[in-house]
């Protein structure tokens, strides 16, 4: 299958800081890529969508302006942490849908604690 | 809107026993339906997907799963568990249009005991 890959795989850092979360897709053109969070024993919750070259589209209730998100090209999609609080640390999860469409190919994940 | 349940947030079987694990899902039309894997601290990795076509998907690590569109169902199965496969399994769907996002069911946690 379709590798996506994902750096840091773990960070820590201070209350007040920013986190940069990098999401490759290593074999393919990723038109469309999803950011989701994950807490403890909890399923996925997709945070935004973006598209190559357009904006994110931000899920009810998620923070677009704590959640930076930048997709510039077809196999690298960013997510920015900004001014990290506590309540930020969890386990962030990318995924990329290439031209095939149907299927969404996941990053093995960011573990972020926020101190 | 679609949506998706699985019966059952823990199940227990011993090794060499038959794994099922239920998904029934809501979806005003046909739907694409996924299995994933999610091991500890690590992303989710594709077991299995329907699109169209034969029913019955094979998966990695002998899983497959059976659509059923009367009963509205996509339970995964394999014949004999093996302690490797411990692990959170999360049954998905989405809506054939190119727009349309993953809608994930609340997992469920396999463990294989000897």
């Amino acid at each position: 299958g379709a590798v996506v890959s994902q750096h840091p795989s773990w960070v820590i850092c201070k209350s007040g800081t920013s986190v940069k979360i990098e999401c490759r897709s290593l074999d393919f053109q990723a038109t469309t890529m999803f950011w989701y969070r994950q807490f403890p024993k909890k399923s996925l919750m997709l945070m935004a969508t973006s598209n190559e070259g357009s904006k994110a589209t931000y899920e009810q209730g998620v923070e677009k302006d704590k959640f930076l998100i930048n997709h510039a090209s077809l196999t690298l999609s960013t997510l920015t942490v900004t001014s990290a609080h506590p309540e930020d640390s969890s386990f962030y999860i990318c995924s990329a849908r290439g031209d095939r469409k149907e299927t969404q190919y996941f990053g093995p994940g960011t573990r972020l604690l926020v101190l | 809107a679609q949506s998706v349940t699985q019966l059952g947030s823990h199940v227990s079987v011993s090794e060499g026993a038959l794994v099922l694990l239920r998904c029934n899902y809501s979806s005003s039309v046909p739907p694409y339906l996924f299995w994933y894997v999610q091991y500890p601290n690590q992303g989710l990795q594709l077991l299995l997907k329907y699109t169209t076509g034969a029913t019955l998907v094979k998966g990695i690590n002998g899983f497959e799963a059976e659509f059923k569109k009367s009963e509205t169902s996509f339970h995964l199965t394999k014949p004999s568990a093996h302690m490797s496969d411990a692990a959170e399994y999360f049954c998905a769907v989405r809506l054939t249009g190119t727009a349309s996002k993953l809608t994930f069911g609340t997992g469920t946690r396999l463990q294989v005991t000897l």
